[in-house]
């Protein structure tokens, strides 16, 4: 079993829509997370950070439930500039990156 | 902004050849990362150092060394290149454990061993 798994997609979403990315974790001694993006043929860029209360940043959402290892991220009224792929990030020690998940967000 | 460069974007490389691939960070980090990453797979850590001389294993570290000499540089080397070290390489840097702890990525190289 993958430390941190995520669905891969792709998702297909029309401009506008919501769209959730849900992540599990094994470790349950992992003390953060984060959600990082990677558009095609570039490097991994940091997102946002989760926190237990959860976080907002502007059209972005994060959510994590440490009872369940569960992490996810809810983009709103998506953007054709969101098309990327999203990753999944634990950290115990060193960081654990999920394989990510592809969106793709078309006109 | 912070700036990782890494010596080659694209590099082919035959099987058996020594490879050297080089990360420079501008920011002073203490942490330096060495990160393959592979379809399906993600990006899978081979090798990280906390300071100079130092070094830890990764996940994956058979047939690669690494050295770091200087605090802005992070040397990752493959000993005797094969086939299955075809893949993109991302080296990163970061603060100290314990601070605000953003990954800071160069834009990689695509390897291929033929």
């Amino acid at each position: 079993r993958k430390e941190v798994e995520q669905d891969p997609g792709p998702f297909n979403v029309p401009e506008g829509a919501t769209v959730a990315f849900n992540c599990t974790y094994s470790n349950s001694a992992s003390q953060s997370f984060f959600w990082y993006r990677q558009d095609c043929r570039k490097e991994p860029k940091l997102l946002m950070s989760v926190y237990s209360s959860g976080n907002e940043d502007g059209r972005f959402t994060a959510q994590l439930n440490r009872a369940s290892q569960y992490i996810s991220l809810l983009i709103r009224d998506s953007k054709l500039s969101d098309s990327a792929t999203y990753l999944c990030v634990a950290q115990g020690g060193k960081l654990i990156f999920g394989q990510g998940t592809e969106l793709s967000v078309k006109p | 902004d912070v700036k990782v460069t890494q010596s080659s974007r694209y590099l082919v490389k035959r099987t058996g050849e020594k490879v050297f691939l080089e990360c420079v960070q501008d920011m002073d980090h203490e942490n330096m990362f060495w990160y393959r990453q592979d379809p399906g797979l993600g990006l899978r850590l081979i090798y990280f150092s906390y300071d100079v001389k130092m070094k830890e294993k990764g996940d994956i570290p058979e047939g690669y060394s690494v050295s770091r000499e200087k605090k802005e540089r992070f040397s990752l080397i493959l000993e005797s290149a094969s086939t299955n070290q075809t893949s993109m390489y991302l080296c990163a840097s970061s603060p100290p454990w314990g601070a605000a702890y953003e990954q800071y990525f160069g834009p990689g190289t695509r390897l291929t061993v033929t």
